[in-house]
């Protein structure tokens, strides 16, 4: 059974500070994606990772993927309060199951404060 | 392009009674995910719709099923709904073998 985990799953963080959240999965994928929920909210996809040594960036977000190690980062730099939200990865077509099938981690609850 | 729209927004059912949720995916794709969101349990996988067909199904009773239309509209019904059915239900659609885009939710309480 395919276990994905992330860690930490509480990520308390000052502004400025740059932190890394991690994601382990347990079997082969193609496919690694990262997704922000805000409170109440539904999902808004980041970055989706194809390939090993993928890295992708958007603004202060930085997500790198490694097969081989079955383990994506998602790298935040000099945070500000507005990213504030809790992040999820998750892996689609493991074992080629289908991409439309996605097993998410726990999440990480991110709150940046000043 | 409009994104995926899911009705009702908000649900409150009582134990035992049925209900059936509804999905428009994005104009174009053809593949509808549903997923069942709760504090405890989190994110799970319920079922994928392609061309009318299930393609994959989670780890959830019988009492949880779907369908898809020919127009990629999908629609799932929990009948003899329980306590802990209570969570936000999560529709996405996806245009071939790329990201997976998630509509608002609807929120279910059973009481």
């Amino acid at each position: 059974e395919l276990k994905v985990e992330q860690n930490p799953l509480f990520l308390s963080m000052q502004e400025g500070k740059n932190y890394t959240i991690y994601c382990n999965y347990s079997t082969t994928s193609d496919r690694l994606y990262w997704y922000r929920q805000d409170p109440g909210k539904s999902l808004e996809s980041l970055f989706v990772l194809l390939s090993n040594g993928a890295v992708k960036q958007e603004g202060r977000l930085m997500a790198s993927l490694d097969t081989k190690a079955r383990l994506s980062t998602l790298h935040i730099t000099a945070a500000v309060h507005d990213l504030s939200a809790t992040y999820f990865c998750a892996v689609g077509n493991a074992g080629g199951t289908s991409y439309g099938k996605l097993t998410f981690g726990q999440g990480t609850i991110l709150t940046v404060h000043p | 392009k409009a994104g995926v729209t899911q009705t009702p927004r908000y649900l409150i059912k009582t134990r035992g009674q049925q209900v059936t949720l509804s999905c428009s995916p994005i104009s174009g794709h053809r593949s509808v995910s549903w997923y069942q969101q709760t504090p405890g349990q989190g994110l799970q996988f319920l079922f994928e719709y392609f061309s009318e067909t299930q393609r994959n199904k989670g780890n959830f009773p019988g009492r949880f099923s779907g369908r898809q239309f020919s127009n990629s509209r999908s629609e799932m019904n929990v009948s003899t709904l329980e306590l802990g059915d209570s969570a936000l239900y999560l529709c996405a659609s996806r245009p071939g073998e790329d990201t997976q885009y998630f509509g608002p939710g609807t929120r279910l309480t059973v009481l």
